[in-house]
């Protein structure tokens, strides 16, 4: 299976703070990678596909980028409900498709 | 709009059998251009696909290879709903299972409708 790594595991930053959190795919994934946000007790919510395509209704603060083993999810502007733990998830190799291991955001 | 709704045991005994059932509303099991997962959740394991079914003029089942062994995945068209059994569970399977539809924008396909995710603890 393709191992997903994320850091960092959890990360503090103020309101207004630009935050990049970053996804590394154990082999070459070209551009199957989508980002998730979860908050406690709900489901994941999609953020982002295909690396960078931002998902409709998700506000533009959020951005995607990279392509093959390295890619990065970017929340400028922090806002209080961007708390939450964010997951990317490969979807290259189907059907075993794999998650990272989840980066949680908190305000300071 | 797809909504996915989960009901079943929330507690099961080692070595016996886990059941959850998704119904569906808004788009139908046998949707040639959808999949039906079960993924789960713990803080040990992180989120995990456990396997899919889907209609392509026939039905297929595709499994994660450590549950292959145990799992099964059905459609249920009378009712549009799908359904997960896992054999033989241990503690190891307590975990936080949702069910999710993967559909495609463009080229790219995602998860993009989860259930409310149903809390199964094993335990005797």
């Amino acid at each position: 299976d393709i191992q997903m790594t994320q850091s960092p595991a959890s990360l503090s930053a103020s309101m207004g703070d630009r935050v990049t959190i970053t996804c590394r795919a154990s082999q070459h994934i070209s551009n199957y990678l989508t980002w998730y946000q979860q908050k406690p007790g709900k489901a994941p919510e999609l953020l982002i596909y295909g690396a960078s395509n931002l998902q409709s209704g998700v506000p533009s603060r959020f951005s995607g980028g990279g392509t093959g083993t390295d890619f990065t999810l970017t929340i400028t502007n922090l806002q209080p409900e961007d708390c939450a733990t964010y997951f990317c998830l490969q979807t290259y190799s189907t059907p075993t498709w794999t998650f990272g291991q989840g980066t949680k955001v908190e305000i300071k | 709009q797809v909504q996915l709704q989960q009901s079943g045991p929330g507690l099961v005994k080692p070595s016996q059998t886990l059941s959850l059932t998704c119904a569906i509303s808004g788009d139908s099991v046998s949707n040639k251009t959808s999949t039906w997962n079960w993924i789960r959740q713990s803080p040990s394991r992180g989120l995990q696909w456990l396997g899919r079914t889907y209609y392509r003029s026939k039905w297929y089942h595709e499994y994660a290879v450590s549950v292959k062994s145990r799992i099964i995945i059905n459609p249920d068209t009378s009712k549009n709903q799908f359904s997960l059994q896992l054999n033989s569970v241990s503690p190891d399977d307590t975990a936080v299972y949702y069910c999710a539809r993967v559909s495609s924008s463009g080229d790219w396909l995602h998860f993009d409708s989860w259930g409310q995710g149903s809390l199964v603890t094993v335990s005797s």
